[in-house]
């Protein structure tokens, strides 16, 4: 099974900060990679897929790349609604993969 | 506006079964695969089965699979997951996502299932 490690678990950052967090992977997946915004008591939002595209109604400070095997999620500008945990998944293959999730908090 | 609700969530005891509905709206079911997620208490996101679009193909991880069926019915614009032999370790949040070629581009508010006897 494909393993995406997340890094770091946990992270806190000021309004207005540059944000990054990461997704590597345990073997090549090409683009297939999404993200996932998730707040408690609700569902999981969809941030990014195809390790770049932006998905629908997300705002543009959020913006996702792509290195080798290592995914980035960036805030260009942190706001206090981006706080929540943040997941990538994988669907390059069955069975599908998420990583461990990264909680990200204000400062 | 695309919608998915889950439902038939609830209390089970250890070694029982149970059936999650997800009703759909908004978009042409049939033409989508469709897949279950959870998360456990404190835990983070796992998926647990996928289906095609007619249902001739489904797929599973080894933690459910042989005991979670996923199935459809088109002509209803639903999704259903048949979980039998339930273990404690199966308590979760379960949602209902569409798979847009296999990232999961809507999700349902999702429905608890706890396993305890």
């Amino acid at each position: 099974d494909i393993q995406l490690t997340q890094s770091p678990s946990s992270m806190s950052a000021s309004l207005g900060d540059r944000v990054s967090l990461t997704c590597q992977s345990s073997q090549g997946i090409g683009n297939y990679l999404s993200w996932y915004q998730h707040k408690p008591g609700k569902p999981p939002k969809p941030m990014i897929y195809y390790a770049t595209n932006l998905a629908d109604g997300v705002p543009s400070r959020f913006s996702g790349s792509r290195s080798g095997s290592d995914y980035s999620l960036t805030i260009s500008s942190l706001e206090s609604e981006d706080t929540a945990i943040y997941y990538c998944l994988q669907y390059d293959e069955y069975p599908r993969t998420f990583g461990g999730g990264t909680k990200l908090e204000l400062k | 506006e695309v919608q998915l609700v889950e439902s038939g969530g609830g209390l089970v005891q250890p070694g029982r079964s149970l059936k999650l509905s997800c009703a759909a709206s908004g978009f042409t079911f049939s033409n989508y695969y469709m897949a279950w997620v959870r998360q456990a208490p404190k835990k983070g996101l796992e998926w647990v089965a996928t289906i095609s679009t007619s249902g001739s193909r489904t797929y599973y991880p080894d933690s459910v699979k042989g005991r979670f069926t996923i199935s459809r019915d088109n002509a209803k614009s639903s999704l259903y997951l048949q979980m039998n032999s339930l273990k404690s370790e199966d308590t979760a949040t379960y949602y209902c996502a569409r798979d847009n070629y296999g990232w999961f581009a809507y999700w349902g508010q999702g429905t608890l299932v706890t396993v305890s006897s």
